[in-house]
């Protein structure tokens, strides 16, 4: 079946350091899939950060990037220098446009960062 | 704008006890609307989705029941809770291939 999987957490940096947080995917009944990067921050409900649905196409947001690598199957999360302000829980998930919609994510990366 | 209320925000419920979650959506007409889960430790999963009033299609069976009363409201329950139940259950919605819109969720724990 349809499945991610990505860095397990939680995951502690420092303010002003580089994040990678991994996400690789498998898409057996998805011809196309879309990816995506969700994140929560504390108290708030569950928001889009970035979507790519082109493989070979890179979306970015509020200084974060991820490149849609059909390849090696993976949606990896960067950011040359976080901020405290994104300490948050961060999906990454696939899906295709279709009636259900139905959207697999990741178990969630818990970031904490540092000042 | 837009904009989706879960409620409760929490619930400590018995198990065997009934349950029934609810969400509504302001601002949109005829929204597709979904539950999902997340267990203690585990991944969200779509439970539900529907795509017109009282029209519900379930997605995963775990001895939950949806429906869609309202164009704008989607209930989550069952009439007799298992510990299996406790979780983080989150509503979204969307129209057509946009992007979709979660809820900030309701904590689920069953004791």
């Amino acid at each position: 079946g349809d499945s991610v999987t990505q860095t397990e957490g939680p995951v502690t940096v420092s303010e002003s350091e580089s994040l990678i947080i991994n996400c690789t995917y498998s898409a057996t009944s998805i011809a196309y899939p879309n990816l995506f990067w969700y994140v929560r921050y504390p108290g708030e409900g569950l928001q889009l950060l970035l979507k790519v649905i082109t493989a070979g196409q890179k979306g970015s947001s509020r200084g974060f990037e991820a490149t849609y690598n059909k390849e090696t199957t993976s949606f990896h999360l960067q950011k040359a220098s976080v901020q405290e302000s994104d300490s948050a829980v961060y999906y990454c998930a696939l899906g295709e446009p279709s009636g259900s919609w139905q959207l697999i994510f990741g178990s969630g990366t818990q970031l904490t960062v540092m000042p | 704008a837009q904009t989706i209320h879960q409620w409760p925000v929490a619930e400590i419920k018995a198990v065997g006890s009934p349950l029934s979650l609810g969400c509504t959506i302001k601002g949109k007409s005829s929204p597709n609307l979904y539950w999902y889960w997340q267990a203690t430790g585990g991944t969200l999963q779509q439970l539900f989705y529907s795509i017109t009033v009282g029209q519900v299609e379930s997605v995963v069976q775990l001895n939950l029941s949806a429906s869609r009363p309202k164009d704008d409201q989607f209930i989550l329950s069952t009439e007799k809770l298992l510990l299996s139940h406790s979780g983080f259950y989150l509503c979204a919605w969307n129209r057509a291939n946009t992007e979709v819109f979660f809820g900030k969720g309701t904590r689920l724990t069953v004791v």
